[in-house]
């Protein structure tokens, strides 16, 4: 198994552009999750989902989107890119089911907003 | 979720156990403690959890205390790639429904040569 995967690893945005953090596991897990960690801070929840065509927001969701119309994904879109969306965002994944359970993070993906 | 409060840093000799120690005094009878630790640049990764007995597996001992509201993650013989920021989490273990999981600064961990 691959885990849970991130494309791109680094991106660099002028402000006002869009772009979509990919995110995909191969756990065949329900529940994924989108956070963002900012120099210092611990992980912040953006959005999560518990399932395939369900999603929910978490505590910072404004100035993103997220639907997952896959089990296997769940793309993360920058809307209109500001300097305060510069961070590190992390997807997470883990079964509904059988718990208590771990979460599976990504590698993370360091986004620069110019 | 109970609220955790953990010590910002803390220093180790390599070689030497690391005690990592993680208060929770509001802790609820269904819920599990976990920790994760978090390398420089890296997604956290999950170490243990437990929910009162103690547990052991291949990275790391979990203690905690017979009120549940404390505990301590112990690395036996910490290494230089052991360097990195730990989180002590608390939460259900039941499966029903999504469990919004907080994450706080947790304690950075250095271990010296």
């Amino acid at each position: 198994n691959a885990g849970v995967t991130q494309t791109p690893k680094f991106q660099v945005l002028k402000t006002g552009q869009s772009m979509t953090l990919q995110c995909a596991q191969d756990m065949n897990h329900e529940y994924m999750s989108w956070y963002r960690q900012d120099p210092g801070m611990g992980l912040r929840l953006i959005h999560y989902s518990v399932g395939a065509g369900i999603t929910d927001q978490g505590e910072v969701p404004n100035g993103y989107n997220v639907s997952r119309s896959t089990t296997e994904d769940f793309p993360l879109r920058l809307l209109s890119a500001a300097p305060s969306q510069t961070s590190v965002y992390f997807c997470a994944s883990r079964p509904a089911t059988g718990g208590p359970y771990e979460q599976y993070f990504g590698p993370g993906t360091r986004l620069t907003v110019t | 979720d109970a609220k955790t409060t953990q010590p910002p840093s803390m220093d180790c000799a390599e070689g030497r156990a690391a005690n990592l120690p993680c208060n929770h005094s509001t802790i609820s009878g269904n819920e599990y403690v976990y920790w994760y630790r978090q390398i420089h640049s890296q997604g956290p990764q999950y170490i243990i959890h437990g929910l009162k007995n103690n547990e052991t597996n291949e990275m790391a001992s979990l203690i905690i205390t017979e009120d549940r509201k404390s505990s301590t993650l112990i690395l036996p013989h910490a290494t230089l790639r052991d360097t990195a920021v730990y989180y002590c989490i608390v939460r259900a273990g039941h499966s029903g429904g999504y469990q919004k999981v907080t994450f706080g600064t947790g304690t950075k961990l250095q271990v010296i040569p």
